[in-house]
């Protein structure tokens, strides 16, 4: 069974200091791995995600992060924090069912509060 | 633009009653998902179809039933067997693979009054 722990359920950061958001991850497959951003009272929105090739993956808003298969991780970054980066972050994984079905598992989320 | 779209955005129930969350999308997906959320409590899977006339239950299913008569719709009823109905529902669709991101909708506040 796959699952996703997220590190820290609220996490707080001075304006323009280091966003780091962790996730590690347990797959029996090699996995699809997804952040996706929450603004209150919205649903979610990707911001990258891995499934192939290079492992550092970009995203949008500044965010990139690194998949390190020894590690089973897949944390967040950007260096910079903005305060329009407050809202909540949920790592998930993804792997492929018979019929083409996604069986996709999320964290618990991260709350990202950035103090002026 | 294509899309999915929830509503209600916001939802009152009533002790006993029965509520429908309707969920569309634009975007000629398979999959469609019903998620719930709650604080601290990431999004718990209620209910998923691939196909048309099929879907099945996730997770947290109990209490809620859906149907999905047509590719674009898949409506979530929350029945009055639902002890703890008050969250935030979000609907999902997915393309066929493992590797494609899902595409939420804006989600439906349901409170039981």
């Amino acid at each position: 069974a796959q699952s996703v722990t997220q590190l820290g359920s609220h996490v707080s950061v001075s304006e323009g200091a280091l966003v780091l958001l962790r996730c590690n991850y347990s797959s029996s497959v090699p996995p699809y791995l997804f952040w996706y951003v929450q603004y209150p009272n919205q649903g979610l929105q990707l911001l990258l995600k891995y499934t192939t090739g290079a492992t550092l993956v970009k995203g949008i808003n500044g965010f990139e992060a690194e998949f390190k298969k020894s590690e089973t991780s897949f944390h967040l970054t950007k260096p910079s924090a903005h305060m329009s980066d407050a809202a909540e972050y949920f790592c998930a994984v993804s792997d492929l069912r018979t019929g083409g079905y996604q069986k996709v598992t999320f964290g618990i989320g991260t709350k990202l509060q950035v103090i002026p | 633009d294509g899309g999915i779209t929830q509503s209600p955005k916001y939802l009152f129930r009533k002790e006993g009653q029965n509520v429908t969350l309707s969920c569309e999308q634009n975007l000629n997906h398979d999959a469609m998902y019903w998620y719930r959320q709650d604080p601290g409590q990431g999004l718990r899977l209620i209910y998923y179809s691939q196909i048309v006339n099929d879907f099945q239950k996730g997770d947290i299913a109990e209490g809620y039933s859906v149907s999905r008569e047509k590719k674009e719709s898949f409506p979530l009823t929350v029945t009055s067997a639902q002890k703890n109905p008050t969250a935030f529902y979000l609907c999902a669709s997915t393309s066929r693979g493992g590797n494609t991101e899902a595409f939420f909708g804006q989600g439906t506040r349901l409170t039981v009054v």
